[in-house]
């Protein structure tokens, strides 16, 4: 049963442009949603992260929107640049569990082109 | 020096040899975790480990076998290596602390492929 849907599989964006990755989930515990970026050759390392006592958390180019009620969120990368080209994963936890550990989605290559 | 250190960072070995990826860390957390990442289906944790006398099962645990030698040190196993296990191997760290709340630190991978 995979707990995090991640869509799409692959997206390419022109320079400038906004690129948008979207994740479901299934298990309403999770109250922990990281956003994780990796670079080719590279292990993933954290880009963002929300939990869901808000609906938005922007960092820079970088937003998470939140619907708490649809069990969705979403990355949004404004102003897209080729060195945002990287795979990005999103992630959930229940942070209030003895047992935590990050059930991740399968992933988004994203190409920025220039 | 990185963070988390991987070896080795490349393996090609054979059809039921016996392999040993390891992983130490500089960063003195407690929790450790092995993650396999393979093309269109992302990273699946394999085990993990919230102290040295602390060892879980992930979701995908079958074939694979872990020990935790300190605090600092955490090893994969794979006993007996077949050619579905050819993936990426990512170790990595976590406290419960820093700015995401038990961030996740990747070493930069251990690429395994058996023939």
């Amino acid at each position: 049963q995979q707990q995090v849907k991640q869509s799409p599989q692959s997206l390419i964006v022109q320079k400038g442009g906004i690129s948008i990755i979207n994740c479901a989930y299934e298990n309403t515990a999770f109250d922990y949603f990281p956003w994780y970026q990796q670079f080719p050759g590279k292990g993933p390392a954290l880009l963002i992260a929300i939990r869901p006592d808000v609906s938005e958390k922007k960092e820079g180019r970088f937003t998470i929107s939140f619907n708490k009620s649809a069990k969705q969120f979403s990355l949004h990368i404004m102003d897209s640049q080729p060195g945002d080209s990287a795979t990005y994963f999103c992630a959930a936890a229940n942070s209030g569990g003895s047992n935590y550990k990050l059930t991740f989605g399968k992933g988004t290559l994203l190409t920025v082109n220039p | 020096d990185a963070d988390v250190t991987q070896t080795p960072r490349n393996r090609i070995t054979k059809t039921g040899k016996r392999i040993m990826l390891e992983c130490s860390q500089t960063k003195g957390h407690d929790r450790m975790y092995w993650y396999r990442q393979d093309p269109g289906l992302g990273l699946r944790l394999i085990y993990y480990s919230f102290d040295v006398k602390d060892i879980n099962k992930g979701e995908i645990s079958d074939g694979y076998s872990v020990s935790r030698q300190a605090q600092a040190k955490f090893s994969l196993s794979l006993e007996s290596a077949i050619p579905n296990q050819t993936a990426l191997y990512f170790c990595a760290t976590s406290d419960l602390g820093g700015r995401g709340l038990g961030e996740l630190f990747f070493g930069e991978g251990s690429r395994l492929t058996v023939l």
